[in-house]
């Protein structure tokens, strides 16, 4: 399987700063990755697909970035409602797999 | 709009068999070109794709879970069904029905259920 590892675990952040988390893979999964946004409770919600495209509705806040193994997301100005725990997720290879995701927390 | 929801019963006991149903409404699961996956959520961690089930009737299934895991769908109600054998502890989790993107195909989970948090315990 390939693992996708997320830096960091944890993160303190306040409104409107930037912020960067960053995932990992273990094997070359070209542009096979998007980036999930789940709060307390709720279902997890895509948010970007191949590496960089944002889905309808998702701010330009939101932006994705990386190649093979390597990959940010990055929220420009953080919104109250950014604070959630984010998930990558490469589809490059069977079993899909997650990273064991960053919680972005209000500083 | 698509609505997936989850239902079973919250409590199963070990060693027994996990059973949960993904009733679709808003589109039908026979929509050509589209899978529909079953993913679970540890409780305090991350995320286990369990499987899918294709249009077709076609499935797949995570390896880790492959001998123990049937994914089914029944047409006439537009729903979806996860079976999971000889229950552990390790099995409590949130689970989850997703369908995957109208535009990027298969692993890109775009819709998703509420979960149905299921308990494995005596």
């Amino acid at each position: 399987d390939i693992q996708l590892t997320q830096s960091p675990s944890f993160m303190s952040a306040s409104v409107g700063d930037r912020v960067t988390l960053t995932c990992r893979a273990s094997l070359d999964v070209s542009s096979s990755l998007a980036w999930y946004q789940q709060i307390p409770g709720k279902a997890p919600k895509l948010l970007i697909s191949a590496t960089s495209t944002l889905e309808s509705g998702v701010p330009s806040r939101f932006s994705g970035r990386g190649y093979g193994t390597d990959f940010t997301l990055t929220i420009s100005s953080l919104q109250p409602e950014d604070f959630a725990t984010y998930y990558c997720q490469q589809l490059r290879s069977y079993p899909y797999t997650f990273g064991q995701g960053t919680k972005l927390e209000i500083k | 709009q698509v609505q997936l929801q989850e239902s079973g019963p919250g409590l199963v006991k070990p060693s027994q068999t996990l059973s949960l149903t993904c009733s679709v409404s808003g589109t039908s699961i026979n929509s050509i070109g589209h899978y529909w996956s079953w993913i679970r959520q540890l409780p305090g961690k991350g995320l286990e794709w369990i499987g899918y089930i294709y249009y077709r009737g076609n499935t797949y299934y995570n390896p880790s879970l492959k001998s123990r895991c049937t994914i089914s769908k029944d047409t006439s109600d537009n729903t979806l069904s996860l079976t999971l054998t000889s229950v552990t502890a390790a099995d409590t989790a949130v689970y989850y029905c997703a369908r995957d993107s109208e535009q990027w195909g298969p692993g890109y989970f775009e819709l998703w259920g509420q979960g149905a948090l299921v308990t494995v315990s005596s």
